[in-house]
């Protein structure tokens, strides 16, 4: 079957403008993560949804930051006013929920603010 | 200090060598313990898994797991020149959160 999908797969954008990066799950996934990965950093975890729960936006780096996800399906990540430090490479995972789930991950949007 | 410490790399070796990549932590509380590939400009991908402590072996990959010295290693046996890619480790405590390493590079020459 289809797996996570991510758009675009690369986005220039200047400093200050506004970027949406969209993320398709796997269908009947209920749990969707975003991380950013930038050199030598690793992945940060920035939300988590699960359901109609609360999502847990602990990991978002500032108030520039938001996302949503509609109808328990597609997310999208926006980042305002952005600024050189936001480029990086933005991946979006979905999984099952349980005590041990695995994360199937999207190719990832790189984000370059020049 | 971070949470969960990799080597960056890179690493090159020759073809049919045994690889170690290795990773150590220091919160107790992590049980899952996983290795992920990702190929250049790709997602990561899940190569194995390991609960608590213990050895787990796929193939030509085995995964270690040593709770008292908080450190896990994989190791690649018959290295391949398609193994050359990025190797994170990442763990939990059994919720979504998962912590990951920063990565270790690896360059398997033919």
């Amino acid at each position: 079957g289809a797996g996570v999908s991510q758009s675009p797969s690369n986005k220039v954008t200047e400093k200050g403008k506004d970027v949406e990066l969209r993320c398709d799950p796997i269908s009947g996934h209920t749990a969707l993560y975003w991380y950013r990965q930038s050199l030598g950093q690793g992945l940060e975890f920035l939300i988590y949804f699960q359901g109609n729960s609360a999502p847990d936006k602990s990991g978002l780096p500032s108030d520039r930051f938001s996302a949503e996800r509609t109808g328990g399906s597609v997310s999208t990540l926006t980042i305002q006013r952005t600024q050189q430090e936001d480029s990086a490479v933005y991946l979006c995972a979905s999984s099952l929920v349980g005590p041990y789930n695995e994360q199937f991950f999207g190719p990832g949007t790189r984000l370059t603010v020049l | 200090q971070k949470e969960v410490e990799q080597d960056p790399g890179p690493l090159s070796v020759p073809e049919g060598a045994i690889v170690s990549l290795n990773c150590t932590y220091s919160n107790s509380a992590f049980q899952y313990f996983m290795w992920y590939r990702q190929y250049s400009r790709k997602g990561p991908e899940l190569l194995m898994y390991t609960y608590s402590s213990g050895n787990k072996e796929d193939g030509r990959f085995t995964a270690q797991v040593d709770k008292s010295s908080k450190y896990i290693s994989l190791f690649i046996r018959d290295s391949q020149p398609s193994d050359s890619a990025t190797y994170l480790c990442a763990m939990s405590g059994g919720t979504y959160k998962y912590i990951f390493g920063t990565g270790t590079r690896l360059k398997v020459l033919a």
